[in-house]
């Protein structure tokens, strides 16, 4: 199957500082790119779908101005989250796919602890 | 948007059993079912997969149905071993219209040796 890469696979940070995650399509041209928070134990909770080269459209509930997608790249999408609090922290996973694909292929995650 | 319920959310076999996972949706015009395994700690890996034209598909021990009238679909895992133990989600997409997934809320699936 195809490779994504999410880094970094762990991050802490201060309360009100910003964190940039970012999602890579290693050996396939991702046209969309997707965010998903987990709690533990939980499912897997759309955030945002990005496509190249436009604005992210965010699901219902989702503040865009805390999450910041770019997908500047058919191979890359990055999520940043701006002024983070204790509320923030979970387990941020990135999927991608090609173009015409029904799959979607995950990142390893990334689990971000606010202090 | 599309609802999707898992069930059950915790599940234990003997080894050798059989183990069904069942969901079901809300939006009628959802049309790929994908289903996937999430080892602890680990990355959601694609297991099996299905769309509205086909009421049922299967790979070795591992096997799917659907019916769109009820809106539900299962899954389906034959002569359970250890390392199937993990938690299963399903989801529901609408293809070619932004194919997002929604997933199901999970099933932790643990098969006693």
């Amino acid at each position: 199957g195809a490779v994504v890469s999410q880094h970094p696979s762990w991050v802490i940070c201060k309360s009100g500082t910003s964190v940039k995650i970012e999602c890579r399509s290693l050996d396939f041209q991702a046209t969309t790119m997707f965010w998903y928070r987990q709690f533990p134990k939980q499912s897997l909770m759309l955030m945002a779908t990005s496509n190249e080269g436009s604005k992210a459209t965010y699901e219902q509930g989702v503040e865009k101005d805390k999450f910041l997608i770019n997908h500047a790249s058919l191979t890359l999408s990055t999520l940043t989250v701006t002024s983070a609090h204790p509320e923030d922290s979970s387990f941020y996973i990135c999927s991608a796919r090609g173009g015409g694909w029904y799959i979607q292929y995950f990142g390893a995650g990334t689990r971000l602890s606010v202090l | 948007g599309e609802n999707v319920e898992q069930h059950p959310s915790t599940l234990s076999v003997q080894e050798g059993d059989s183990a069904v996972i069942k969901c079901t949706y809300s939006d009628s015009a959802s049309n790929y079912f994908p289903w996937y395994k999430q080892e602890l700690g680990k990355r959601p890996q694609l297991i099996i997969d299905i769309r509205s034209n086909v009421g049922e598909k299967k790979d070795q021990r591992i096997a799917v149905t659907l019916n769109k009238t009820a809106k539900h679909f299962s899954l389906h895992i034959t002569e359970t071993q250890p390392e199937d133990s993990a938690v299963y989600f399903c989801a529901a997409s609408i293809a070619n219209t932004g194919n997002q997934f929604y997933f199901g809320t999970g099933t932790s699936l643990t098969v006693i040796p």
